[in-house]
């Protein structure tokens, strides 16, 4: 059974910097084609796609959102982050990561929960 | 960047009736298309990918047709179950999702 679950800070203040965890079972991504992405849903912009790494270490990430995006992983302990720097209130947005069984950009099979992040003074 | 049109914006429907969701991309996109259900409070769920193949477990009166720019997720005999919003993702360039259809029963 595939199962993401994200965490992180719930709220903080704007140019401070996000970092999110996203945990997961039931695939491993040192298997071969396997991916996470990072995606964010806001009432205003809808549902927008962050970034993405494989299994053999490949990112890529959205380029309106690039200079400020880092994503990694921890295979070992099957995790996933993302970082976000210069928060703004604008970012205030549900974050998903999601799990992709394709070697390059492709569809998400299974998603998180989500974890609501706040930007505020 | 891919855009994507998705229309209509809200659908209302009877149950047992059918009923069609349409994406329009901004060039081909070559079928590197998926559409996912959102119930209200919870994350997107994966129906369709690649335009026409149902993921596993999704049921049968749901299915995904198109080419080229022009897509659409008809659902068939609509159960209240499937009230949710509609979304769908490309993928052929750096993804982009529709702005979503919310669905409701009549």
């Amino acid at each position: 059974q595939v199962t993401l679950k994200e965490s992180g800070p719930g709220i903080l203040q704007p140019s401070q910097t996000l970092s999110l965890t996203c945990s997961f079972s039931g695939f491993s991504l040192s298997t071969y084609g396997m991916c996470v992405g990072w995606i964010r849903q806001s009432s205003g912009k809808g549902l927008e796609w962050l970034a993405n790494i494989w299994w053999n270490d490949d990112k890529y990430y959205n380029p309106s959102l690039k200079n400020r995006l880092t994503i990694s992983k921890d295979t070992s302990n099957n995790q996933a982050f993302l970082k976000i720097t210069n928060m703004d209130t604008a970012d205030t947005a549900t974050y998903y990561c999601a799990r992709s069984p394709n070697w390059e950009l492709g569809y998400f099979d299974y998603w998180g929960q989500g974890v609501m992040v706040t930007v505020s003074s | 960047d891919i855009q994507m049109t998705q229309s209509p914006a809200s659908l209302s429907a009877s149950l047992g009736e059918t009923v069609t969701i349409e994406c329009r991309a901004s060039e081909d996109i070559y079928n590197g298309l998926a559409w996912y259900q959102q119930k209200p409070g919870k994350s997107p769920q994966l129906l369709i990918y690649n335009a026409n193949s149902l993921h596993t477990g999704v049921p049968s009166r749901f299915s995904g047709s198109g080419s080229g720019t022009q897509y659409s997720l008809k659902i068939n005999s609509l159960q209240s179950e499937d009230v949710a919003s509609y979304f769908c993702q490309q993928y052929y360039n750096y993804p982009t999702f529709g702005s979503g259809t919310k669905l409701e029963i009549k």
